[in-house]
């Protein structure tokens, strides 16, 4: 079965640092381009990085510096690493998978990340 | 960059047919977008990549109740014989070749 499964989201105090991992089946993380995507409480989807096959990297500019992604082929495991966490970080965060037509087109089912005194 | 314009919301009746709208701003109409359903507690949903030309391609599993077509740099998502369960939250997204991804700001989909 194809599956994205992500994990790692919990309540954190602001300017904490939190990873998420998104655990893939049916995909190899290394032959795809993977992104993460978030919508914080009552708005839109925000996209936020996405890794490519030679390991190249991109950010929007609302993370750029704070958001690392990353991945362990021997896991098959895609990551987020989140730094300076504030309130407005606070959102469900998806990975997803990313055709090389650079359009997502397979989505996990979220984590919740809350950032919170 | 391209940016994605959609209206807020959008309803209909149940069985019948509505199409929702996401625009392109200018020098970006050639674009490809796809269509995802976001709906509370599930896993969004890729619905379909569509062209300017109007053709398009759904994703796995997904009915064809969905279709799509464009016009200049408007893109449509059509959803006929509406069921109770189209009620979602419905998102255009799109790439420029800065490797950036957009996404349009949502359309809420009310079944009546």
């Amino acid at each position: 079965e194809v599956q994205l499964v992500e994990s790692g989201g919990t309540l954190i105090q602001p300017g904490g640092s939190l990873r998420l991992s998104c655990a893939a089946s049916g995909f190899t993380v290394s032959r795809n381009y993977f992104g993460w995507v978030r919508q914080a409480p009552g708005k839109g989807l925000e996209w936020l990085s996405i890794i490519y096959l030679d390991d190249s990297t991109y950010y929007a500019d609302s993370v750029q510096g704070r958001f690392t992604i990353s991945r362990d082929t021997s896991k098959n495991t895609l990551y987020l690493d989140m730094n300076s966490l504030t309130a407005d970080d606070t959102a469900i965060y998806y990975c997803a998978r990313a055709t090389f037509e650079y359009l997502f087109d397979f989505w996990g089912q979220g984590t919740l990340v809350t950032v919170s005194s | 960059q391209p940016v994605l314009t959609q209206s807020s919301s959008a309803s209909a009746s149940l069985g019948s047919s509505v199409k929702l709208t996401c625009t392109l701003n200018s020098g970006y109409s050639t674009y490809i977008i796809a269509w995802h359903q976001v709906q509370p507690g599930k896993a969004p949903r890729f619905l379909m990549k569509l062209a300017d030309s109007g053709r398009y391609t759904r994703g796995s599993g997904v009915p064809d109740r969905f279709s799509g077509s464009s016009s200049g740099a408007d893109r449509y998502l059509t959803i006929s014989n509406l069921q109770s369960d189209d009620e979602a939250d419905y998102y255009c997204e799109t790439w420029d070749t800065h490797s950036q991804w957009v996404f349009g700001g949502g359309t809420k989909l009310t079944v009546l």
